[in-house]
């Protein structure tokens, strides 16, 4: 099937570094997208990554590997605001240009 | 720019009844995009479009109708509303890219109880 894997809860403490994986199965995938939705509220981008390797944007990092069918989001010097649910996506079916997301992540930062 | 921005916020529906969520967008975005979300749940796709006048389903259509008549507008309609479909509804847009490479923009949900 076309589907995203990720771990349902993660808990890390402030200051620390987290990293949230992601495995997908698919015949044709384009690349990895990361959001992030705060309880109650809309999920918003974070994060795109088209080609292999790691893009860094602050804090936050994204990796892909499409040999392994893999990636992950790196959260360095964790804060308490981003306590949220982190959530995978890609556009899983070429014909459809539309994004699949994953279950989510749900991430809880401890002081 | 608003962005995107979706009415109502919240609204509570007798089983069999009917409503449509509006959805509209001011950055002439040519794709739209209707998701479910459940309780601790990821999105589903309902339904999408690539342009005015073109629709197509995603994952879990039924039960749902969309019309887009213009850039701007995707409002998503609900028949014989049931239980099934208490959840919070989020519209979103983007520009066309290769894949998925232009971010998705979403507007702040409608919160929809069926009882």
């Amino acid at each position: 099937g076309q589907s995203l894997e990720q771990p349902s809860e993660v808990t890390a403490v402030e200051g620390a570094i987290v990293q949230i994986n992601c495995t997908y199965q698919t015949s044709g995938f384009y690349g990895l997208s990361w959001y992030q939705q705060h309880d109650g509220g809309a999920p918003t981008f974070l994060s795109y990554n088209g080609l292999d390797g790691l893009e860094e944007t602050g804090r936050f990092s994204s990796f892909l590997s499409r040999s392994d069918s893999y990636g992950y989001l790196l959260l360095q010097e964790l804060q308490m605001k981003d306590s949220a649910s982190y959530f995978c996506a890609g556009v899983m079916d070429t014909g459809r240009r539309a994004l699949t997301f994953g279950s989510g992540t749900r991430l809880q930062v401890q002081p | 720019n608003a962005g995107v921005t979706q009415t109502p916020k919240f609204r509570i529906l007798k089983i069999g009844q009917s409503m449509t969520l509006q959805c509209t967008q001011d950055m002439n975005h040519n794709y739209m995009y209707w998701y479910r979300q459940d309780p601790g749940m990821g999105l589903k796709l309902i339904y999408y479009s690539v342009g005015a006048g073109i629709t197509d389903k995603g994952e879990v259509p039924n039960g749902y109708n969309v019309s887009r008549s213009t850039t701007e507008d995707f409002p998503l309609r609900l028949e014989l509303a049931a239980p099934s479909q208490t959840s919070v509804y989020f519209c979103a847009s983007r520009v066309p890219g290769q894949g998925d490479n232009s971010p998705l923009h979403f507007g702040n949900g409608t919160r929809l109880t069926v009882t």
